[in-house]
């Protein structure tokens, strides 16, 4: 199985900053990644798929790159609806898998 | 407006059985795979299971092969998950999640409230 490594775990950020979050897979995935966002209590929204194409409604603040196994999410300007848990999956197989997940606090 | 409703949660002891369901709405339910998502108190996402439109294709994770049942009745817009021989590891939020669709795989993009299934004696 296609494992996903996220980092960094947490990151500590303010309002306004730009917040690049990272992601791995164990082997190639083409383009085949997915990202989420997670608040407590919850469930995940996805935010971007197919490395780089904005969900419908997303703010264009965000954007994903990369392909094969390497990925990024990164958030131009980080509001306040921003603070949250993120998550990576590659969907190319029928054994989907996440990412460990990105805590973004409130530095 | 899609909506996924599951139910079946609760409290279960050790080696019991749970049935989990979800009802979806909106949409063409036949036409699209499903997902099983936990989620551990405090941990982040694992899929647990995923059944293609038909039920021709399905596929479990290794923590709960032999012992987690998926299947869907399209006639009733339903997907379900019986839960076996359950284990302390097994507590978690499950969530229904639909892939769209998007190309020949997609992600989840609607996902139910999630229900609770906690394993304790």
């Amino acid at each position: 199985d296609i494992q996903m490594t996220q980092s960094p775990s947490t990151l500590s950020a303010s309002l306004g900053d730009r917040v690049t979050i990272t992601c791995r897979a164990s082997q190639s995935i083409s383009s085949w990644l997915a990202w989420y966002q997670q608040k407590p209590g919850k469930a995940p929204k996805l935010l971007i798929y197919k490395a780089s194409t904005l969900e419908s409604g997303v703010p264009s603040r965000f954007s994903g790159s990369g392909s094969g196994t390497e990925f990024t999410l990164t958030i131009s300007s980080l509001q306040p609806d921003d603070f949250a848990t993120y998550y990576c999956q590659q969907y190319n197989t029928y054994s989907p898998a996440f990412g460990q997940g990105t805590k973004v606090e409130i530095k | 407006e899609v909506q996924l409703v599951e139910s079946g949660g609760g409290l279960v002891k050790p080696g019991g059985s749970l049935r989990l369901s979800c009802a979806a709405s909106g949409f063409a339910f036949s036409s699209h795979r499903m997902n099983w998502v936990r989620q551990a108190p405090g941990k982040g996402l694992e899929s647990v299971s995923s059944i293609d439109t038909f039920s021709s294709y399905i596929h479990y994770a290794d923590s709960v092969k032999g012992r987690f049942t998926i299947s869907r009745d399209n006639a009733k817009n339903s997907l379900y998950l019986q839960m076996d021989s359950l284990r302390v590891e097994d507590t978690a939020v499950y969530y229904c999640a639909r892939e769209g669709l998007l190309g020949p795989w997609s992600p989840s993009d609607y996902w139910g409230q999630g229900t609770l299934v906690t394993v304790s004696s």
